[in-house]
């Protein structure tokens, strides 16, 4: 119930592609769906969020779809640059509550 | 420096061992978290701090571990008799406002290694 899976766990796209990654979770009371960025030895950090009233969010190249029945979500990264080459992981919050509940990350190489 | 600060960077350590990680957050930030993530996962959730007083511990894996903001700042985050399983990063991270919707600010971690 409190679960977050996420795939790919890797991912390898060419510059100038799109990279997706999906994420699923079971606890329909989740209301709040973050996505974070983490660089090798840094620490996790915040990309984009949304919430399940809207079904797309954009912010410049990075894109969250909210698929609600199917209790689904996912990132897209347009014109993917090396510089994006990162682990990126999803999560899910409780309104109410402080906790996040993370996914296992997806590791992107963007190639150049 | 503007960001989440943790000392050490870096902690190698005997089974058995007491240890201590060490939080001091962005200034002004009341709410403080601890996470922990092991190698290849995502960051599991282990205490949250409001204030001074721990709002929820309920990510604690047992009475070895203990975590303390007796001031409202830093943060200090204790394992007794250390087990190799207790290998990780601990990651802090810090937010202006409560509620899971504001914006975490993570440190960069205390990696820990259990020998």
């Amino acid at each position: 119930q409190q679960q977050v899976k996420q795939s790919p766990q890797s991912l390898i796209v060419q510059k100038g592609g799109i990279s997706i990654i999906n994420c699923a979770y079971e606890n329909t009371a989740f209301d709040y769906f973050p996505w974070y960025q983490q660089f090798p030895g840094k620490g996790p950090a915040l990309l984009i969020a949304i919430r399940p009233d809207v079904s797309e969010k954009k912010e410049g190249r990075f894109t969250i779809s909210f698929n609600k029945s199917a209790k689904q979500f996912s990132l897209h990264i347009m014109d993917s640059q090396p510089g994006d080459s990162a682990t990126y992981f999803c999560a899910a919050g409780l309104g109410g509550s402080e906790k996040l509940v993370f996914g296992k990350g997806t590791k992107l190489t963007v190639n150049p | 420096g503007a960001g989440v600060s943790q000392t050490p960077s870096n902690k190698v350590t005997e089974k058995g061992k007491y240890v201590e990680l060490r939080c001091d957050p962005i200034s002004g930030h009341t709410a403080l978290y601890w996470y922990r993530q092991s190698l290849g996962q995502g960051p599991e959730f282990l205490i949250y701090f409001q204030g001074t007083g721990a709002a929820d511990d309920s990510g604690l894996p047992n009475d070895r571990f203990f975590a303390v903001r007796p001031e409202g700042s830093v943060s200090t985050l204790k394992i007794q008799r250390t087990e190799r399983g207790d290998s990780a990063v601990y990651l802090c991270a810090s937010s202006l406002y409560r509620g899971v919707a504001g914006e975490l600010f993570f440190g960069e971690g205390s990696r820990l290694t259990v020998l």
